[in-house]
């Protein structure tokens, strides 16, 4: 089955530098890969997602990547903010429903 | 919609007591999964149905947890007898599956946080 391997798994930066977090996943036919932000207390919410037909995307200032030959994928947050402190989740899917797997989660400090 | 809503939001039982999970899935969504959320263990897929049919149960620890989904807008995760290593946070979610592209958003309830003592 698939598995899903997330690094760092603690980032601190510096409010106003850029974070970066680092997801591998060993299933090939994986084809959907969304990350994850957890707030303390909350629940998980969807921030970003990619499917492998497209190499990367992004929004505002976050953008996610995805090498298919590599099989890794990775989030970058830039002008990181103090909210943007969290636990952020990459995730890895066969899609069509098929169940997501989740990495073990970054949890995230920017400092002011 | 209220999105997914789950209950009790806390619970605190005694180990040996048989502890029963709620979900309403958001309405119209055909996809449901219990994931368990623990400091060691990260978010683990215990198990996920498909319009009521469970497709996947692989991710249940043991003969101590059941899940059912009677009807598209309600499902249950039970565990019997409960032990302290059970704390967690029990979140359910559900999905839509969308013609003609892959993956779909999981929507996540606000979890039920389980203290077994």
């Amino acid at each position: 089955g698939e598995n899903v391997e997330q690094h760092p798994s603690t980032l601190s930066v510096q409010e106003g530098d850029s974070a970066v977090i680092k997801c591998t996943y060993s299933d090939s036919a994986s084809n959907y890969f969304p990350w994850y932000k957890q707030e303390l207390g909350k629940r998980p919410q969807l921030i970003i997602d990619i499917r492998s037909n497209v190499g990367e995307k992004k929004d505002q200032r976050i953008a996610v990547t995805l090498n298919k030959t590599a099989k890794h994928f990775s989030l970058h947050i830039t002008e990181t903010q103090p909210e943007d402190s969290a636990v952020y989740f990459c995730a890895a899917s066969m899609g069509g429903g098929f169940k997501t797997i989740f990495g073990a989660g970054t949890r995230l400090f920017v400092k002011a | 919609d209220a999105g997914v809503i789950q209950s009790p939001r806390h619970e605190v039982t005694e180990m040996g007591q048989e502890v029963t999970l709620r979900c309403k899935p958001i309405s119209g969504h055909d996809y449901l999964f219990w994931y368990r959320q623990t400091m060691m263990r990260g978010l683990e897929l215990l198990i996920y149905f498909n319009n009521n049919v469970p497709i996947d149960d692989s991710g249940m620890p043991e003969d101590r947890f059941s899940a059912k989904m009677p009807n598209a807008s309600f499902s249950t995760l039970k565990i019997q007898p409960s032990e302290p290593r059970d704390s967690a946070v029990y979140f359910c979610a559900s999905s839509l599956l969308s013609q003609g592209t892959s993956g779909n958003t999981i929507y996540f309830g606000e979890g039920s946080w389980l203290t077994v003592v």
